[in-house]
């Protein structure tokens, strides 16, 4: 089974411009979330998609948002970058067959690098 | 507030030893626990979990232990091998928290041969 997909790996932006990550969470896994891993904050905790809903925030401004589809598949979205957004953005998805206490399953992330 | 805490940023152990890796946490709702090993640039690997109705939960070489009333945890590797080393992130849910994970600061792990 294909694990959690993650495209593009890598992406430079510069102040101001907006972004759009995505994320293919593994087959069969209806439960999507973000985090976003700096030096200094370390795994921070974004959002969380199921069923196309956000059933979850993290403590970041409303210029991070997100969405999910029908097939399950999660795109995260930022708009007016700024230099501490420069990190590793990781998706992670689980099950969900209704246990609560699910492994999160991470994708390789994708680097942002904002100038 | 960090919750979840690892205390130790870094441990050097020799091969064929055993490697003890701590978390400490805060919040009594936490109720699921996992650890995380993590190459740079690459995303969390999934090590071994235990849910807060266990005290034990081994896989392999990977033993966790869990503390509730110390509200501590330890990872605990043997024998370990070079192929071990890695940053571990300690990682904590709570039920009502849905698939939100409270992740530790990490420890770099360092295996020598």
């Amino acid at each position: 089974k294909a694990g959690v997909t993650q495209t593009p790996r890598y992406l430079i932006k510069t102040r101001g411009q907006q972004v759009t990550l995505s994320c293919s969470p593994i087959s069969g896994h209806r439960s999507v979330s973000w985090y976003q891993q700096t030096p200094g904050q370390g795994l921070q905790f974004l959002f969380e998609y199921f069923s196309e809903t956000q059933r979850n925030k993290g403590n970041f401004p409303g210029r991070f948002s997100g969405r999910q589809f029908s097939n399950s598949r999660s795109e995260m979205n930022v708009s007016t970058l700024e230099l501490g957004d420069s990190a590793l953005y990781l998706c992670a998805s689980s099950l969900n067959a209704g246990n609560l206490q699910e492994t999160q399953y991470f994708g390789p992330g994708t680097r942002l690098l904002v100038l | 507030d960090q919750q979840v805490k690892q205390n130790s940023p870094s441990l050097s152990v020799q091969e064929g030893r055993i490697s003890i890796l701590n978390c400490d946490y805060t919040n009594s709702m936490f109720d699921y626990f996992l650890w995380y090993k993590k190459y740079p640039a690459e995303g969390p690997t999934f090590l071994i979990s235990i849910s807060s109705i266990k005290d034990k939960n081994e896989d392999g070489r990977f033993t966790v232990f869990l503390n509730k009333s110390a509200k501590h945890l330890s990872l605990h590797i043997v024998p370990s091998q070079p192929g071990d080393s890695a940053v571990y992130f300690c990682a904590a849910s709570a039920s009502t928290g849905f698939q939100k994970l409270v992740f530790g600061t990490g420890t770099r792990l360092l295996v020598s041969p």
